[in-house]
């Protein structure tokens, strides 16, 4: 099945800076790569995805990069904010028979420095 | 228009009883998802039903956990004989043709 690591665990930067999160995922049918927020207690938001056949996409201060061959994916966030502090979750959709179900990594705290 | 709504959002039980979750999907999304949260983990994927086709079971931890959906509309998630490693938080998601999953706030498992 499929596996999704993600990295680092912890992240923490300062206001304005910018933040890079990664995943990696093993099984090469997957085609589909979701990114969701979630707040302290509430449930995940998705904030950007991207499909497979493209790769980079951009929506205002969040980005995604999307490596096939490298198997790996990436959540840029610039010009963080105070509200950006959360824990981001990259999935990986199973892959191949139709299946789509997700597979999470396991998750990273960013903690945005005033 | 309305969210996944989950009931309930808390549930406390003894160790050894049955409880049943109830996911109601946004209508119209044919696909529907059980998640498991662990404290301060990431999410577990549990089950998928996607219209009428057989679901895919195949992160069920054990055959103490079973799940029905009758035909596009609302799911419950079963646990016999809970265990306290039952404990987390169990969510629900669904989706249309597109895959984006919107998830529901959850009901927090809490087994004695």
């Amino acid at each position: 099945g499929e596996n999704v690591e993600q990295h680092p665990s912890t992240l923490s930067v300062q206001e304005g800076d910018s933040a890079v999160i990664k995943c990696t995922y093993s099984d090469s049918a997957s085609n589909y790569f979701p990114w969701y927020k979630q707040e302290l207690g509430k449930r995940p938001q998705l904030i950007i995805d991207i499909r497979s056949n493209v790769g980079e996409k951009k929506d205002q201060r969040i980005a995604v990069t999307l490596n096939k061959t490298a198997k790996h994916f990436s959540l840029h966030i610039t010009e963080t904010q105070p509200e950006d502090s959360a824990v981001y979750f990259c999935a990986a959709n199973l892959g191949g028979g139709g299946a789509d179900g997700l597979t999470f990594g396991k998750g990273t705290h960013l903690i945005i420095q005033p | 228009g309305a969210g996944v709504s989950q009931s309930p959002s808390n549930k406390v039980t003894e160790k050894g009883k049955d409880v049943e979750l109830r996911c109601d999907p946004i209508s119209g999304h044919t696909a529907l998802y059980w998640y498991r949260q662990r404290l301060g983990q990431g999410l577990e994927f549990l089950i998928y039903f996607q219209g009428n086709s057989a679901p895919d079971k195949s992160g069920l931890p054990s055959d103490r956990f079973s799940a029905e959906r009758t035909g596009e509309s609302v799911s419950t998630l079963t646990i016999q004989r809970t265990q306290q490693e039952d404990s987390a938080v169990y969510l629900c998601a669904s989706s249309f043709a597109a895959r984006i999953q919107y998830f529901g706030a959850g009901t927090r498992l809490s087994v004695l």
